[in-house]
Parts: C-alpha cells; sequence; structure tokens
C-alpha cells in the first residue's frame, strides 16, 4: 500500500530534550515536506527536500532541523524543543510535479512541557 | 503572491441538505488547486484537484469544485450531506507544479441529524 508513515503518533517531551520524528514513504516519491497545523491557522510549511541532499526552509522553520539522506526517509528533528513547538506535525510526499495531489502522513501530535 | 482564503470557519447542515464551503485564491500564476479533508484524529486525505483542465472537477465522496477564475473562487459543494462528512476541510492552492501548498485555515464542517 502507497504510504507516508510517520513515527511516533503521540510524544510528550520536556523543554529542551532533543526528538525526533521520523518519515518514511514508499511511493519512490523525489518531494517531501513538513508542516505543522495549529488551530485556526491551517498547515505552514516547516521545511521541504526535492531530494537526496536538497532541503530547504519552509515558512516556519525556526526550531527544526531535516535531514534527506535516502530517498525514503525525511526525519524532523527539533533539537532543543519548546512549548510553543507543541503542535501536530504532518509529513507529505509527492512527485516532483505535484500536479496528482500529495500523500500525507497520519500526523504526530507532541506536546512540550 | 499566493493565498487562499476560506469564508467560513464552521458550517453546519442538516443531513441530505447541500454543502456549499467557499474559497477564495490569489495567484499571480496559473494555480493548481485541491480540497482536502480531514477527519477527527486523522490524516489528510486528498478530495480532489484543479490543474487547468475541465473547470468542474469532481472528487471522492461525492464532492465536487468549479474554478472559477473571474471570481478567483473554488467552491466545494456535495448535492446531500451525509453524516460521515463531518470534519475539518482544507481549501489549497500550489503554483502550477510548484513543489509547495498554501493552505487555507480551514472549515469545520458539522452535519446535524
Amino acid at each position: 500500500e502507497a504510504q507516508v508513515t510517520q513515527n511516533p503518533r503521540y510524544l510528550i517531551t520536556v523543554t529542551g530534550k532533543k526528538l525526533t520524528v521520523t518519515c518514511s514513504q514508499n511511493m519512490n516519491h523525489e518531494y517531501m515536506s513538513w508542516y505543522r497545523q495549529d488551530p485556526g491557522l491551517g498547515l505552514r510549511q516547516i521545511y521541504y527536500s526535492m531530494n537526496v541532499e536538497v532541503t530547504d526552509k519552509g515558512d516556519v522553520p525556526e526550531g527544526y532541523k531535516v535531514s534527506r539522506k535516502e530517498k525514503r526517509n525525511f526525519p524532523l528533528i527539533l533539537e532543543s524543543p519548546s512549548p510553543n513547538q507543541t503542535s501536530l506535525y504532518f509529513c507529505a510526499s509527492s512527485s516532483v510535479t505535484g500536479g496528482y495531489g500529495y500523500t500525507f502522513g497520519s500526523g504526530t501530535r507532541l506536546t512540550v512541557v | 503572491a499566493q493565498s487562499v482564503t476560506q469564508l467560513d470557519s464552521h458550517v453546519s447542515v442538516s443531513e441530505g441538505t447541500p454543502v456549499l464551503l467557499r474559497c477564495n485564491y490569489s495567484s499571480s500564476y496559473s494555480p493548481s488547486l485541491f480540497w482536502y479533508v480531514q477527519h477527527p484524529n486523522k490524516g489528510l486525505q486528498l478530495l480532489l484537484k484543479y490543474t487547468s483542465a475541465a473547470t468542474l472537477v469532481k472528487g471522492i465522496n461525492g464532492f465536487e469544485a468549479e474554478f472559477k477564475k473571474s471570481e478567483t473562487s473554488f467552491h466545494l459543494t456535495k448535492p446531500s450531506a451525509h453524516m460521515s462528512d463531518a470534519a475539518e476541510y482544507f481549501c489549497v492552492v500550489s503554483r502550477g507544479s510548484s513543489y509547495k501548498l498554501i493552505f487555507g485555515s480551514g472549515t469545520r464542517l458539522l452535519v446535524r441529524p
């Protein structure tokens, strides 16, 4: 089954403790992206990657890092999480054209206390 | 710059009555437009997409949307609401074959029995 898999689904952590949210897709998509969803704001792009070793900032990159060492994986790293990063996170992937829509993961609900 | 405005944050309809979720967009380029649905505690699912082919786009579950360039609108409709349609709906724009998605703030659809 074609899918984007995120782990974990739920995570509670403390301020300053480094964490990684994993994202993997099995569709051989070139493009991958991370979004965060906050009430009343829709989804906002954090980082994206056009292909292996090619990443760039989205609209809200502060406090986040990413890497794309393999085509299928695109982990999101929070080096020193803060409470304002409490949010619902989605990973998405697409073929480069994007015209066929994007496939989203099921989301990771992160709480930073 | 591109943007998308969902005109209603909440819409309430009775089961069996028509659904109208309104979306206006702004784009300097020929846009691709999407509607996504998010059920509670679920990821985002693509309902339909417009990519410069037919202006009336049919999607899954009986939904359709009409691209109106003169009005810069892409409203989502369904002739008869079902209880299972209760969810949050996002209108999304991207620039042609661009990688980046711009999300509206979402419309929560409530379906009354």
